[in-house]
């Protein structure tokens, strides 16, 4: 079955810690991989996405991300964290449906990072 | 541009009662989403429109569930004789196209059922 799976459902770093946090992936073929932030009460804000090309795809806010197709994974990272960036993160990959170019996300459970001062 | 808005954003109803969610998507987007996030998880998908046509429901849209996207405009999400089950965030969510733009999220109405 097509899946994302964050292993990580909390997380606690310093501030000024590096950050980083897992997903993997399990689809037939390689998927449009993404991942959001949602702060409490609010919906969902795209950091950064992955279609093809680069491995390495720079997202707003100072994230990254890594694709490494050989261990299905799309690794988020940021070298220096922030107590703004206190949320819970999203893994998402679109995988479609109904035929034709029409796609659904799938998203991992999520990863609540809270960071201490 | 204002976004996807949706409305209300909270929503306290009694179980047997009858509610219904608006969501407004951002103008130019012909694809609509809907989800459902309840806690400690991720949003998981539940309808999915092209312009009107309701193209996709997942087996979580149970027949007590329906929605429209008339003129393929804004859409509603109802969910009748509601169940404590059902308490949950439900998110809309638009785009412009297909798996490789961004699908722009509402802050979600939030349901709770007594």
């Amino acid at each position: 079955a097509q899946s994302v799976t964050q292993p990580d459902i909390h997380i606690t770093v310093s501030e000024g810690a590096s950050l980083e946090l897992r997903c993997n992936y399990s689809y037939g073929a390689t998927p449009y991989l993404f991942w959001y932030v949602q702060s409490p009460g609010q919906g969902l804000q795209l950091l950064l996405k992955y279609f093809s090309g680069d491995t390495l795809v720079q997202g707003i806010k100072g994230f990254e991300a890594e694709f490494k197709r050989s261990q299905s994974s799309f690794n988020l990272r940021k070298p220096s964290v922030h107590w703004s960036d206190a949320a819970e993160y999203f893994c998402a990959a679109a995988m479609r449906i109904s035929g034709g170019s029409n796609y659904k996300l799938t998203f991992g459970k999520g990863t609540l990072l809270t960071v201490n001062p | 541009d204002t976004g996807v808005s949706q409305d209300p954003r909270h929503k306290i109803t009694k179980r047997g009662q009858n509610v219904t969610f608006r969501c407004d998507p951002i103008s130019e987007h012909n694809r609509l989403y809907w989800y459902r996030q309840t806690l400690g998880q991720g949003p998981e998908f539940l309808t999915y429109f092209q312009n009107e046509a309701q193209l996709e429901k997942s087996r979580l849209l149970s027949d007590r569930f329906s929605a429209e996207r008339p003129k393929g405009s804004f859409s509603t999400l109802e969910i009748q004789r509601t169940e404590q089950g059902d308490s949950a965030m439900y998110l809309c969510a638009s785009s412009l196209g297909g798996a490789s733009t961004e699908a722009f999220f509402g802050q979600g109405t939030r349901l709770t059922v007594v």
